[in-house]
């Protein structure tokens, strides 16, 4: 079967950093997307990984690695409003989007 | 703004009694989707259309059932909800379906409670 795996929860401090590690195992590869939702709300997009590498936008940088199955996201210099869950999510080889859980995240003053 | 309307926000109602959720967006996408989130879970697919071909997920009970009358407006009607259908449905877009950055716009999503 298809698989997205992440943390159910992460804390950390207003300031800091925090990576939010996702793990994969779907049928082909076409694309992963981080994906942000906050309490009761829709998600809206983060970022996109299709090659290998770091992807750098702002605060936010997603990084894969395909042969690992493995990519993270990484959030700099934490706001109390990045507060959310973080939805990790792949498209497989028949173009369906797999989605994670998400991570909660809760900043701390 | 170009953007995803979903009504109502919110809909109470009663076991068995029939609900329709309407979702209308400004994007001129081809691509609408129904999702079907409860608390602390992923989304789950139900079904989506490309312009008029719908595309139903296999696993999508027939209690649920879409429409999709033009290019701008689609429903999600629940025939029969049970309490098991209390959650949030999310409706989206997306200008085409599979390869590329092909983002999903969402709206703001219907809560459904099931009394």
């Amino acid at each position: 079967g298809q698989n997205i795996d992440q943390p159910t929860e992460m804390t950390a401090t207003e300031g800091a950093i925090v990576q939010i590690n996702c793990t994969y195992q779907t049928s082909g590869f076409n694309g992963l997307f981080w994906y942000q939702q906050h309490a009761g709300e829709a998600p809206t997009f983060l970022s996109y990984n299709v090659l290998d590498g770091l992807e750098e936008k702002g605060r936010f940088s997603s990084f894969l690695s395909r042969s690992k199955g493995y990519s993270y996201l990484l959030l700099k210099e934490l706001q109390m409003k990045d507060s959310a869950s973080y939805l990790c999510a792949v498209r497989d080889s028949n173009y369906q989007l797999i989605w994670g859980a998400g991570t909660k995240l809760i900043i701390k003053p | 703004d170009a953007m995803v309307i979903q009504n109502p926000r919110y809909q109470v109602t009663q076991f068995g009694k029939p609900v329709t959720l309407s979702c209308s967006q400004t994007l001129n996408h081809n691509v609408m989707y129904w999702y079907q989130q409860k608390s602390s879970q992923a989304p789950k697919l139900l079904f989506h259309y490309y312009d008029k071909d719908f595309n139903n997920e296999a696993d999508t009970p027939d209690n649920f059932q879409s429409r999709r009358p033009n290019t701008s407006f689609c429903f999600l009607d629940i025939r029969s909800p049970g309490l098991g259908d209390a959650a949030m449905y999310l409706c989206a877009t997306s200008l085409r379906y599979g390869s590329g950055a092909n983002v999903l716009t969402f709206g703001a999503g219907s809560r459904l409670t099931v009394l």
